[in-house]
């Protein structure tokens, strides 16, 4: 079946770098896209989505990306922060299924 | 403040007790949804409910039944609890399946079965 992964569990960035958190996904059917975070005893949080007929969006510190070529989305989080660090899911939606399926999540670790 | 609300927050069990999961919404959102997250795995879905009234099975549905009570409120019940529920569960909702998936998750409950 469809599904959403990501290449790298862990990732480690120092404090004010910027990161990339990668996720590839499998439905070439899929509309929309997600990133969530989620601190430590929290629940995933929004952080910005895209819709597949766009390539780039961007927020307030971060930027999506999407390859529908090569079936690849990312998120960069520029100058990261502490407060920056949490696991990341990447999440795809099929407009016809109308549930998300995530991604396994990539922690992420800011060094001060 | 307006969002999802989940409780209990932790809860032990023994094998075959069983138990519900209230979940509770402030946003008039249609749809809401539960899902379960083990350690090293994303969310995975249990059930969701597109609309007051309807119900549907998600990825691993086995073991639980759902409750869409009114528009705010969708319950998950054990009726049998396993070892293998010991998960996270959260609950979330949505604005519409047709416009704005964002989903709006709670806080979580943590169910240890031992």
């Amino acid at each position: 079946g469809e599904s959403v992964g990501l290449h790298l569990p862990t990732l480690s960035v120092q404090e004010g770098d910027n990161s990339i958190i990668n996720c590839a996904y499998s439905n070439s059917a899929s509309d929309y896209f997600i990133w969530y975070k989620q601190e430590s005893g929290k629940g995933p949080q929004f952080i910005i989505d895209i819709r597949s007929n766009m390539d780039k969006r961007q927020g307030q510190r971060v930027t999506v990306l999407l390859n529908k070529t090569v079936k690849h989305l990312s998120l960069q989080i520029a100058a990261t922060q502490p407060g920056d660090s949490a696991v990341y899911f990447c999440a795809e939606i099929n407009f016809g299924n109308e549930k998300l399926t995530f991604g396994t999540g990539t922690r992420l670790t800011i060094i001060p | 403040n307006a969002g999802v609300t989940q409780t209990p927050k932790f809860q032990v069990l023994k094998t075959g007790q069983s138990m519900t999961l209230q979940c509770a919404q402030d946003m008039n959102h249609n749809s809401m949804y539960w899902y379960r997250q083990d350690p090293g795995m994303g969310l995975r879905l249990i059930y969701y409910s597109a609309s007051e009234g309807t119900t549907d099975k998600g990825e691993v549905p086995n073991g639980y039944n759902v409750s869409r009570l009114n528009k705010r409120e969708f319950s998950l019940r054990l009726e049998s609890a396993a070892p293998s529920q010991t998960s996270v569960y959260f609950c979330a909702s949505s604005e519409s399946t047709a416009t704005n998936y964002g989903y709006t998750f709670g806080s979580g409950t943590r169910l240890t079965v031992v």
